[in-house]
């Protein structure tokens, strides 16, 4: 069984200043990929940036960047130069790559509100 | 713009009463799934499509029901059998079913019970 843990239920950061969002995940699975979505108040889910567990480099995306540390099971959404679009729920997930069926669908965390302040 | 369409925007179900959730893609995916989302939670998943007329249910699966008829269409039902059906219901198709290919996601339809 896989899980997400997202332990910041909100997060406030000021304007143009870097913020860390926290993902910790439990797996058995020798193979997985990591995701990170964001949802404004509008519902939709937007994908930002991926992660499979075998790559060697922190994957980037603008101004998105995951920092990944297999060992310790964390997968944190590194957010560079905020901006106030970037006000949203933020979800981290993460999906088994070798196994099929519905043990390899995504799981999703609980989600950090984040606040951009002006 | 190639994308993926739900409608209506917002439901609202009577007791007792079937409504059905329209999922529209023409991103040419093979894959395609539906999640419910609770206040204040993550997604949790209620079907998949793996491809045309296949189908396999997710974690939540009671009280709902598929079908997969066309490629670019996956409707969801809600049945009567769903007790407490209030929740934001997104759709979400990927290329494939491999695990390290990304689910895009539909604007999503909110059930409400009246």
């Amino acid at each position: 069984a896989q899980k997400i843990t997202q332990t910041q239920p909100g997060m406030f950061v000021q304007e143009k200043e870097a913020v860390t969002l926290d993902c910790t995940y439990d797996t058995s699975d020798p193979s997985y990929g990591l995701f990170w979505y964001k949802q404004p108040s509008s519902g939709e889910m937007i994908f930002l940036i991926y992660q499979g567990s075998y790559d060697q480099q922190n994957a980037t995306e603008g101004r998105y960047s995951l920092n990944f540390q297999k060992a310790r099971k964390s997968a944190n959404l590194v957010i560079s130069a905020s901006q106030l679009g970037d006000s949203a729920m933020y979800f981290c997930a993460m999906r088994a790559l070798l196994i099929s069926g519905s043990a390899r669908q995504l799981t999703f965390g609980s989600g950090t509100q984040l606040t951009v302040l002006p | 713009d190639g994308g993926i369409t739900q409608s209506p925007k917002y439901l609202f179900r009577k007791e007792g009463q079937n409504v059905t959730l329209s999922c529209e893609q023409n991103l040419n995916h093979d894959a395609m799934y539906w999640y419910r989302q609770d206040p204040g939670q993550g997604l949790r998943l209620i079907y998949y499509s793996q491809i045309v007329n296949d189908f396999q249910k997710g974690d939540i699966a009671e009280g709902y029901s598929v079908s997969r008829e066309k490629k670019e269409s996956f409707p969801l039902t809600v049945t009567s059998a769903q007790k407490n059906p209030t929740a934001f219901y997104l759709c979400a198709s990927s290329i494939g079913d491999a695990g390290a290919l990304t689910q895009y996601f539909g604007p999503g339809t909110r059930l409400l019970v009246l």
